[in-house]
């Protein structure tokens, strides 16, 4: 049972525009939340979190969007940069679960000149 | 400089042949995690630690081992490696629950 949904393999987007990634939860005991960028032959590597208390958080070009009431969270990147190119996971992290973290499956995301 | 350290980077080893991955870390963190990577799955969690001595199950522990006898160190072990078990794996740690998890760059093991 996938707790973790990114339903969007892949997606791609022209450089300068906005990149909007998603994904959807089951579990409500969830309440941490974080996105995660990778790049080929690399670990993941942090980019934003937020915690259920909030419904947005923002560093930079990177905003990530929660609504609780329907298990979504979204990740938008403005503008969005060639560098941007890589496999973006988010996780989930539920409350008391000590450090027992959910992620989906990943989207590509690719920028294009 | 903080990091996450895996070895070996890469393994090609037989079915059966007990092998250990090590991850150490320098960042006096309290939580550490095992994770594997295959393809169309994402990470799914195989082990975590909260604390030296304290370690708990993932999402896919079957067929693995962990111990946490230090504070930086939490070796993966896999005691009768199957060819199931091929896949890319990362430690990771984080100070508290919480908190963003730093990953080490990955052991990718293959097990013939």
């Amino acid at each position: 049972d996938q707790q973790v949904k990114q339903n969007s393999p892949s997606l791609s987007v022209q450089e300068g525009r906005i990149s909007i990634l998603n994904c959807d939860y089951t579990n409500s005991m969830f309440d941490y939340f974080l996105w995660y960028k990778k790049y080929p032959a690399e670990g993941p590597t942090f980019l934003i979190s937020i915690s259920s208390i909030k419904d947005k958080n923002e560093d930079g070009r990177f905003t990530v969007f929660l609504n609780k009431s329907a298990k979504h969270l979204s990740l938008h990147i403005v503008p969005s940069q060639p560098g941007d190119s890589a496999v973006y996971f988010c996780a989930a992290e539920p409350t008391g679960g000590g450090n027992k973290l959910t992620f989906g499956t990943g989207t590509q995301l690719k920028v294009e000149l | 400089e903080a990091q996450v350290t895996q070895n070996p980077r890469y393994l090609i080893t037989v079915t059966g042949k007990k092998l250990t991955v090590t991850c150490s870390q320098n960042m006096n963190h309290e939580y550490m995690s095992w994770y594997r990577q295959d393809p169309g799955l994402g990470l799914r969690q195989i082990y975590y630690s909260m604390n030296v001595e304290v370690t708990d199950k993932g999402d896919v522990p079957e067929g693995y081992k962990v111990s946490r006898k230090e504070k930086r160190n939490f070796p993966l072990i896999l005691e009768s490696p199957s060819p199931n078990q091929t896949s890319l794996y990362f430690c990771a740690s984080s100070l508290f629950r919480a908190q963003p998890q730093h990953f080490g760059d990955g052991t990718r093991l293959s097990i013939l």
